[in-house]
């Protein structure tokens, strides 16, 4: 089974308007991390933000914020104000804490094209 | 601080010749260490990962090997490129621990031919 579902292969956004990438996850360990990355086509990966599972509140950076519902299991990546930098690859990751490689397994990403 | 250096960037190798890919972390000691591959327009395959010197765990059977023979470098190798090893090779440290990001090299573009 898939532990992180990310369903919108590509999705754009008008400049300046704010958009939502989903994430779904799946897990039945209590203690887990989950992270957002950005991709631009030089294709680097870039860590965007991060939320813990017992985090109380929505994790905020900048721009982004991480609409974290955990009954849901879902941690979509809300990008305000999109500018032309903002169009690359997104891809969400989910970290296990009884998992001792503390490996980080990632979704299939989402192409988010801002256009002017 | 901490940086990660990959080389090299690009590469194009014909089927059946060997690969080396090296990873290096600075500013940091006893990093996890992680070779992720990522087919064109997909997600990324962690393929092994290390928790210390001579640690290699696989993740996936298939056509390379990892090896960590300093803390701080990390391996790629295959005696034998076949086509299905091209791709966008990753590698990444973090510590160990559950809320920290990992943070990635710029990458290895390799294309068998």
């Amino acid at each position: 089974a898939q532990k992180i579902t990310q369903t919108q292969p590509g999705m754009f956004v008008q400049e300046k308007e704010a958009v939502t990438l989903d994430c779904t996850y799946d897990t039945s360990d209590p203690s887990y991390g989950l992270f957002w990355y950005k991709q631009p086509s030089s294709g680097e990966m870039i860590f965007l933000i991060y939320q813990g599972s017992y985090d109380q509140q929505n994790a905020t950076e900048g721009r982004y914020s991480l609409n974290f519902q955990k009954a849901r299991k879902s941690a979509n990546l809300v990008i305000s104000a999109s500018q032309l930098g903002d169009s690359a690859m997104y891809f969400c990751a989910m970290r296990e804490g009884e998992d001792s490689s503390y490996k980080l397994i990632f979704g299939s990403g989402t192409r988010l094209l801002v256009r002017p | 601080s901490q940086t990660i250096h990959q080389w090299p960037a690009t590469l194009v190798q014909p089927v059946g010749s060997p690969l080396s890919l090296e990873c290096t972390v600075e500013g940091t000691s006893n990093p996890n260490l992680y070779w992720y591959r990522q087919a064109a327009g997909r997600g990324l395959q962690l393929l092994f990962y290390s928790v210390g010197i001579g640690q290699i765990s696989s993740e996936v059977p298939q056509n390379l090997s990892a090896s960590r023979p300093q803390d701080r470098q990390f391996l790629l190798s295959s005696k034998k490129l076949l086509l299905s090893d091209s791709g966008f090779y990753h590698c990444a440290w973090s510590a160990g621990k559950l809320n920290t990001e990992a943070f990635f090299g710029q990458g290895t573009r390799l294309t068998v031919v």
